[in-house]
């Protein structure tokens, strides 16, 4: 079992492209996560995602971010227009139904 | 929605002294409870959790305590090595929902 995977580990974007960030879910493990974190701070919660559905995006910004966890493939979020206040950690975890979450190594967004 | 608070936010012991994280909620809604430990540049590792129907577990060095009249739970780490200088979390959720996290305690053992 590889665990949850996350790529890229490393993302540098300029101001104003999009960032597209991937995350493939533990085998078995059906409810997807995305959290954000900022340097010396903890996580926040931003998107839960079952196959197909979103189930909760209240911490998700309004404008410029989606994210999907489409029938085949990973979850992937998605960052259109970048700022550089969207530089930061992005952690994916997944976990099955009812139970404890597995987090991926992170995507590092940096936005020049 | 959830709070969290955790203290303290920064932790220094020597090696083999004992070190204890605590964390209040606010929800009484919530029902399950896990810590993570994260290393630099690493996603967090979940180390423990513990249900509310259930006041303390225990795993080898690391054992959590749940008051839930109270509102808080705690992390306990026994016989400390250094290894275990880490950014700790604790979290709070309802279970198949969102986890409302703490703001971190960084551990230092020194050796």
């Amino acid at each position: 079992n590889a665990g949850v995977m996350q790529n890229p580990r490393h993302l540098v974007r300029r101001r104003g492209q999009e960032a597209r960030l991937r995350c493939s879910p533990m085998k078995g493990h059906s409810h997807v996560y995305w959290y954000r974190q900022l340097p010396e701070e903890g996580l926040k919660f931003m998107v839960y995602l079952q196959k197909e559905n979103i189930i909760d995006e209240s911490g998700m910004p309004k404008e410029r971010f989606s994210a999907e966890f489409p029938k085949e493939g990973p979850s992937i979020l998605r960052i259109q227009q970048v700022v550089r206040g969207d530089s930061a950690a992005y952690f994916c975890a997944s976990s099955p139904v009812g139970d404890g979450y597995t987090f991926g190594s992170g995507t590092r967004l940096t936005v020049v | 929605g959830e709070n969290v608070e955790q203290h303290p936010s920064t932790l220094s012991v020597q090696e083999g002294d004992s070190a204890v994280i605590k964390c209040t909620y606010s929800d009484s809604a919530s029902n399950y409870f896990p810590w993570y430990k994260q290393e630099l540049g690493k996603g967090p590792q979940l180390i423990i959790d513990i249900r509310s129907n259930v006041g303390e577990k225990k795993d080898q060095r690391i054992a959590v305590t749940l008051n839930k009249t109270a509102k808080h739970f705690s992390l306990h780490i026994t016989e400390t090595q250094p290894e275990d200088s880490a950014v700790y979390f604790c979290a709070a959720s309802t279970v198949g929902n969102q986890f409302y996290f703490g703001t971190g305690t960084s551990l230092t053992v020194i050796p």
